[in-house]
């Protein structure tokens, strides 16, 4: 079974950029099939959807799609050879701390499975 | 504010049946897009519990159901038990958005 596991420091400073990566095991990011996805949650709070991408191994055709509100400062990018997918956040304030997880999107529709989120704190 | 409105709260005593409700637009539920529902236990990630509308992952009791009219969804859960206190998400597709979106969450309390 698919599992995907996020990884990066919890704690950036304001104005600086959050990097987190997710890695995906038993299955493969490049078969497809799947978008593979970002999702954060301030504490206390609900879910809110940040970006995805899609990844085929034969091209390097790796669309994108953000999260309106995010955009100008997200970038999701993938590494096929490491089987790993990538979230960067420019320009963070205190209103970006969150648990970010990653997920794989099924059916181009819903979100499963999750990774087990990982808390960034933005803090000088 | 999301786009997608759930109450905040509910709660139910064990055994009781209770619906948690998720209210949309003509841009996403009303537009034909399906609606997922997720479980997410206290510490936990969130977890699939119904996927387009009415359907149950392997493993998810029958207790839990899902249902879709209109603008609007539904999730029902029958014989509650303590292992059901949790917050909900219903998720869609927005159409004007070009985006995957989400309720607020409802947080059920089981009495």
């Amino acid at each position: 079974q698919v599992e995907l596991q996020e990884s990066g420091p919890g704690l950036v400073t304001p104005s600086q950029t959050l990097s987190l990566t997710c890695t995906v095991s038993g299955g493969s990011i490049s078969s497809g099939s799947y978008y593979w996805s970002w999702i954060r949650q301030p504490a206390g709070k609900g879910l809110e959807y940040i970006g995805r991408i899609y990844t085929s191994g034969s091209t390097n055709y790796t669309p994108t799609n953000y999260n309106p509100s995010l955009k100008s400062r997200v970038t999701i990018s993938a590494d096929t050879s490491k089987n790993e997918f990538s979230l960067k956040l420019s320009s963070v304030t205190a209103a970006d701390t969150a648990v970010y997880y990653c997920a794989r999107i099924v059916n181009t529709d819903w979100f499963d499975p999750w990774g087990q989120g990982t808390l960034v704190t933005v803090s000088s | 504010q999301s786009v997608l409105t759930q109450s905040p709260s509910v709660s139910g005593a064990p055994g009781q049946r209770v619906t948690i409700s998720c209210t949309g637009s003509s841009s996403n539920i009303g537009a034909g897009y399906d609606v997922h529902w997720y479980q997410q236990l206290p510490g936990t990630a969130p977890k699939v519990l119904i996927y387009a509308n009415t359907n149950r992952p392997s493993g998810v009791p029958d207790r839990f159901s899902g249902s879709k009219s209109g603008t609007s969804a539904s999730l029902a859960i029958t014989g509650l038990q303590a292992e059901d206190e949790a917050d909900y998400y219903c998720q869609s597709y927005d159409s004007s958005l070009s985006n995957w979106v989400f309720g607020g969450g409802t947080k059920l309390t089981v009495l």
